[in-house]
């Protein structure tokens, strides 16, 4: 199993401001996954960043607003910018386990408020 | 398109009696399955999962799950539930890429 780290946990934000979302695995990972979880909502794929290469968006999320960086295999960031109240939300870093029929390891999350 | 129902958004029972939450799914190949469960506060936790071999999974906390084929369903059962069982729960269909469904919220109530 693999121990993923986000900070911060949960922070309340004025609108217009950007704030960036770290992630730590414990271990390698080729492969890391950004969701957002509206309130009293499911999970929704935001990107998949890969080390080495650019991440992949998701429809309806863009760099411009979710600019991801992934400088090695342990670590990722989601910057959340320009930020309104819409964006108030969970964001969750994920990795699977490997291969093709891995599970997902999440993260605790980061509670974003934007007032 | 790659979907999964959860067609119960709240549900509740009593501490002690027994439970089953719904989830459908549509997906164009041999689906691998997940239940999470995501207690107040905390992020999602893997439940149980079924890739292939036995239909019916068991998972932690003394929860199980049957894959039906013939009726795209994996459904999540408890005989007997307790008081820190409430959360939200999270059945997801995939491998490569993951969906999920919108969940089921549990209210235990004593």
């Amino acid at each position: 199993s693999a121990v993923i780290s986000q900070k911060p946990s949960r922070d309340i934000c004025q609108r217009g401001t950007s704030l960036t979302i770290q992630c730590q695995v414990d271990s390698q990972v080729t492969m890391m996954f950004w969701y957002r979880q509206q309130p009293g909502q499911s999970l929704t794929l935001i990107a998949t960043a890969n080390q080495g290469s650019e991440a992949t968006y998701e429809s309806g999320f863009v760099i411009d607003k979710f600019p991801i960086s992934r400088p090695n295999l342990t670590f990722s960031t989601l910057t959340v910018s320009n930020m309104s109240p819409e964006d108030s939300s969970i964001y969750l870093c994920s990795v699977p386990s490997g291969g093709v029929a891995g599970e997902l390891f999440f993260g605790e999350g980061s509670r974003l408020t934007v007032l | 398109a790659q979907s999964v129902t959860q067609p119960d958004i709240h549900i509740t029972v009593s501490e002690g009696a027994s439970l089953e939450l719904r989830c459908n799914y549509s997906y164009g190949a041999t689906p691998y399955l997940f239940w999470y469960v995501q207690s107040p506060g905390q992020g999602l936790q893997l439940l149980l999962k079924y890739f292939s071999g036995d239909t019916l999974v068991q998972g932690i906390k003394g929860f199980e799950a049957e894959f039906k084929r013939s009726q795209s369903s994996f459904n999540l059962r408890k005989p007997s539930v307790h008081w820190s069982d409430a959360a939200e729960y999270f059945c997801a269909v995939g491998g490569n890429q993951f969906y999920f469904g919108t969940g089921t919220s549990l209210t235990v109530i004593p």
